[in-house]
């Protein structure tokens, strides 16, 4: 299996964009969560699905943010607007279920909006 | 408040030395992981720990799980520069959400 899969990998816009990271799961695996890691507040988890369902969005940080998952195989978050504060590592990880199951962590998209 | 508390948050050693990092809590838990961070790449698994008292060996890592399930110990024999990376501590505070413990950074010089 390839891993969890993000893109971009890399992204810079500027402040007001929107701004869109991409996640594929792997494959049969039930769950799926949203990071966020910077030096300052270390790894937040921000939302996690259970079987495409939102189950727990209480780390998402205000409306700009939202989260997607339309099928078992890709989710999306989405920043609209964008701001400064945003910039960060955002981490997608899959695991067969919630809980303490092993998650799956993909390389991450480094998002710097200036 | 943060949940997890992990010391020291950075450690600097020589390869072959050995070394300890804490993960500490006030709540119980019912299990905690522990993952390792390489720089540029998310997270990997090390361990998951359950019951109170549980110890765990993994090659040179000794993970021990405290007899209250509120803390954690990982003890790393004889460093060597590839243990270099975050160290971070993990639990489901039952049910209700996934918390990261803030990490220690780890440097092991050759």
């Amino acid at each position: 299996d390839a891993g969890v899969i993000q893109s971009p990998r890399h992204e810079v816009t500027e402040m007001g964009q929107e701004v869109t990271l991409r996640c594929k799961p792997i494959s049969g695996h039930n769950s799926l969560f949203w990071y966020r890691q910077t030096m300052m507040r270390g790894l937040e988890l921000l939302i996690y699905f259970n079987n495409n369902v939102p189950i727990d969005d209480s780390g998402m940080p205000e409306d700009r943010f939202s989260a997607k998952m339309p099928n078992a195989s890709f989710s999306t978050l989405k920043i609209q607007p964008s701001e400064p504060r945003d910039s960060a590592v955002y981490f997608c990880a899959s695991s067969v279920l919630a809980g303490l199951y092993e998650q799956y962590f993909g390389p991450g998209t480094r998002l710097t909006v200036t | 408040t943060q949940l997890l508390e992990q010391s020291p948050q950075f450690l600097s050693i020589q390869e072959g030395e050995n070394l300890t990092v804490y993960c500490n809590s006030s709540s119980v838990f019912s299990s905690l992981q522990w993952y390792r961070q390489e720089p540029g790449e998310g997270p990997v698994l090390l361990v998951t720990v359950v019951t109170g008292g549980e110890v765990k060996k993994l090659k040179r890592l000794t993970f021990q799980f405290g007899d209250a399930r509120k803390d954690s110990s990982l003890h790393i024999t004889a460093a060597q520069p590839g243990d270099t990376g975050l160290y971070l501590c993990a639990v489901d505070n039952y049910g209700q959400n996934f918390v990261f413990g803030p990490g220690t950074r780890l440097s092991v010089l050759p």
